[in-house]
């Protein structure tokens, strides 16, 4: 079964400072898809960034960006110039191609940013 | 804006009663999902369903079922309440494939006394 997981329950950085969120994953398949999802407090769940397993390329959103290690099964994500409205639970997720869309998270992270 | 609206934020019931969780989507999605959050425990899948009237277990459904009568509603019922199912419960939407992965309702804060 795939599982995934987030070694850093808690994380905390300076405003405008930058900070990776760490993600690994387990796995026998080769084609699958990996999200960050933010989770603000008491607010909806929203997807940060996706990548596709096939694609080399890194995948960036603006100050969100991820380190794709598909070797290490490793789906880190970085976010450059944090802002206070970055201060959220973070969830790393995956998804198999086959499975009909059923992803599979990790325990979160919950990151603050300090002013 | 498309939405998945789930019907309450928080809900404060007694052990024993029977529970209804609502959720709707407006976006034409043929995936629906429920998931139960608990701190350090992330998300785990209860039930989903890919069309009306189908339904498939996830890897926590002992004490739940769900009801998808329409494709924009998927109910999700807890047959009769404990103390260890209070949680934070999310809907979710997606198309078919999940490839975009999905849209999140705002969640129902569930407590049980």
């Amino acid at each position: 079964a795939q599982t995934v997981t987030q070694s850093q329950p808690e994380m905390s950085v300076q405003e405008a400072e930058t900070v990776t969120l760490s993600c690994t994953y387990d796995t026998s398949e080769s084609n699958y898809y990996l999200f960050w999802y933010k989770q603000p407090p008491s607010r909806q769940m929203i997807l940060v960034i996706r990548q596709e397993a096939y694609k080399q390329q890194n995948a960036t959103e603006n100050r969100f960006s991820v380190n794709f290690q598909k070797a290490a099964k490793s789906f880190s994500l970085k976010i450059s110039d944090s802002q206070l409205g970055d201060t959220a639970m973070y969830f790393c997720a995956f998804m198999n191609y086959n499975q009909g869309g059923k992803l599979i998270f990790g325990q979160g992270t919950e990151l603050s940013v300090k002013p | 804006d498309v939405k998945v609206t789930q019907s309450s934020r928080y809900l404060v019931k007694r052990t024993g009663e029977k529970v209804f969780l609502e959720c709707v989507q407006d976006m034409d999605h043929e995936n629906m999902f429920w998931y139960r959050q608990d701190p350090g425990l992330g998300l785990r899948l209860i039930y989903f369903s890919y069309d009306v009237k189908m339904k498939e277990k996830g890897d926590i459904p002992e004490g739940y079922s769900v009801s998808r009568e329409k494709k924009e509603r998927f109910s999700l019922i807890l047959e009769s309440a404990s103390t260890n199912q209070t949680s934070m419960y999310l809907c979710a939407s997606s198309i078919q494939d999940g490839m975009y992965g999905y849209t999140f309702g705002s969640g129902t804060r569930l407590t049980v006394v």
